[in-house]
């Protein structure tokens, strides 16, 4: 089975300023991985995505992340923060190994907060 | 692409009754789709699973006779909250496999439940 630990319910940095997000996953197999924005009483919205292949994921609005196996981490990151930014991310895993649930393993969530 | 309409968005329903949330796949057939629940400032837990024309999967914990779930065609699966209470509001989120992979997943705008 796998899990996401996602460091940090809570992070707040200044507008123009890095965004970092932790993300650390447990699984059996290579994982497929995923970063979702949620903003609220909406779904959710693919920000990126690591499958195969390299491991520096660029996504949309100025996002990527990079996929760390030997830190089993799949930290997102934003070079300058907007105000726009401001929401809740998830961090999941895909179970593909066919054994087990279809869908996918969040993490709790980061709620970033963008200061003015 | 790949675009998962969920309705209704928000619903207040009385104690007792039943609500029937609907998610459809506007562009693509989905012979898989899932249901999420998330509580206020939590993350996204599995329901349930549902295949195209079979019967759903439950997670453990969660009552199948309570969350009816059908999924009679590839573009419709709906969840019945059957005989609602109070702690069954929450909002609830459907979401769609793209393809027959595991890398691409798509989500509804989920659905506000109040019960009163």
């Amino acid at each position: 089975a796998q899990s996401v630990t996602q460091l940090g319910s809570h992070v707040s940095v200044s507008e123009g300023a890095l965004v970092l997000l932790r993300c650390n996953y447990s699984s059996s197999v290579p994982p497929y991985l995923f970063w979702y924005v949620q903003y609220p009483n909406q779904g959710l919205q693919l920000l990126l995505k690591y499958t195969t292949g390299a491991t520096l994921v660029k996504g949309i609005n100025g996002f990527e992340a990079e996929f760390k196996k030997s830190e089993t981490s799949f930290h997102l990151t934003k070079p300058s923060a907007h105000m726009s930014d401001a929401a809740e991310y998830f961090c999941a895993v895909s179970d593909y190994s066919g054994g087990g649930a279809d869908g996918l393993t969040f993490g709790k969530g980061t709620h970033l907060i963008i200061q003015p | 692409g790949a675009v998962v309409s969920q309705h209704p968005s928000w619903v207040i329903c009385k104690s007792g009754t039943s609500v029937k949330i609907e998610c459809r796949s506007l562009d693509f057939q989905a012979t898989t789709m899932f249901w999420y629940r998330q509580f206020p400032k939590q993350s996204l837990m599995l329901m349930a699973t549902s295949n195209e024309g079979s019967k759903a999967t439950y997670e453990q914990g969660v009552e199948k006779d309570k969350f009816l779930i059908n999924h009679a065609s590839l573009t419709l699966s709906t969840l019945t909250v059957t005989s609602a209470h109070p702690e069954d509001s929450s909002f609830y989120i459907c979401s769609a496999r793209v393809d027959q992979g595991y890398s691409g997943y798509t989500f509804g705008s989920g659905t506000r439940l109040t019960v009163v």
